[in-house]
C-alpha cells in the first residue's frame, strides 16, 4: 500500500492564486522530504530538500520565495506555489525518506494554471 | 553521486523476461544501485536496490556485475502493466537522507 500520500492529486486555478500541496508519510517518520517537478515527456527535476524543523535547501534555479516549503513534523511537508502563473503548470511530486528506508514517492499533483 | 547510462527505450513481449541494463562505470565503493519505475501520470515506485550482491524481491531481480560498473534489472514475466519508465540511480547511502537525482531512464513497452 501507499506509504506517501500527496494531496490534492489535481488542481486547476486562476493565474495569481497560491496553491498548497501536502505530502504525508503514512507509516514511517520522514526525516527528509523532497519536492520534484516534472514537465511532459521529461524526467523528474529535484526542486528542494527539506529536513524536519529546518529550512529547505533549494536546487539551483529554483526560487525559494516562489516555492515555499514547510516541513513542520516528521510526517508532513507542504509546498506552496505562490502567485502561480501558467508557466508553473506542471506535475509536482514529493518523496519522503527516513532512516533505513528507501525513498518513497507520492502519486503527484497535477497543477494547471489558467 | 555517480552518473548512470540507460537505453532510451526497449520492447518486451508479454510473459517474457524484461532485462533492463544500466551502466554506472564511475560508481564508488559506498554507492548503492537503486531502481525505480514510473507508470504514466503516477509518482515513481521503488523496485529494488543493492550494493554488491544480486538481490531479488517479489517484483524483480537485480544483477550487479562483479566490478559493479553495470547492473541489470530483470522482470521475470513482464505484463502489460509493467509498461513504464525505469530509472537506474546510484546513491551514496542506504539511509534515506540523500537526494535521488533522476536521469532520463528507459521507457519499457510490454506488448501483447
Amino acid at each position: 500500500g501507499a506509504v506517501v500520500s500527496q494531496h490534492p492529486s489535481r488542481v486547476i486555478c486562476k493565474s495569481g492564486t497560491s496553491v498548497k500541496i501536502e505530502c504525508r508519510s503514512l507509516d514511517f517518520q520522514a526525516t527528509t522530504m523532497f519536492w520534484y517537478r516534472q514537465f511532459p515527456k521529461q524526467s523528474l527535476m529535484l526542486m528542494a530538500t527539506s529536513n524536519e524543523g529546518s529550512k529547505a535547501t533549494y536546487e539551483q534555479g529554483v526560487e525559494k520565495d516562489k516555492f515555499l516549503i514547510n516541513h513542520a513534523s516528521l510526517t508532513l511537508s507542504t509546498l506552496t506555489v505562490t502567485s502561480a502563473h501558467p508557466e508553473d503548470s506542471s506535475f509536482y511530486i514529493c518523496s519522503a525518506a527516513g532512516n533505513n528506508q528507501p525513498q518513497h514517492f507520492g502519486d503527484g499533483t497535477r497543477l494547471s494554471i489558467l | 553521486d555517480a552518473k548512470t547510462t540507460q537505453p532510451t527505450s526497449m520492447d518486451c513481449a508479454e510473459g517474457r523476461a524484461a532485462n533492463l541494463p544500466c551502466n554506472h562505470s564511475t560508481i564508488s565503493g559506498n554507492e548503492y544501485v537503486y531502481w525505480y519505475r514510473q507508470i504514466h501520470s503516477q509518482g515513481p515506485q521503488y523496485i529494488i536496490h543493492g550494493l554488491k550482491n544480486n538481490e531479488t524481491n517479489e517484483m524483480a531481480s537485480l544483477i550487479i556485475t562483479e566490478d559493479r560498473k553495470s547492473s541489470t534489472l530483470i522482470l521475470p514475466h513482464a505484463t502489460l502493466r509493467d509498461t513504464a519508465v525505469y530509472y537506474c540511480i546510484v546513491r551514496s547511502a542506504n539511509t534515506g537522507g540523500f537526494k535521488t537525482i533522476f536521469g532520463a531512464g528507459t521507457r519499457l513497452f510490454v506488448k501483447a
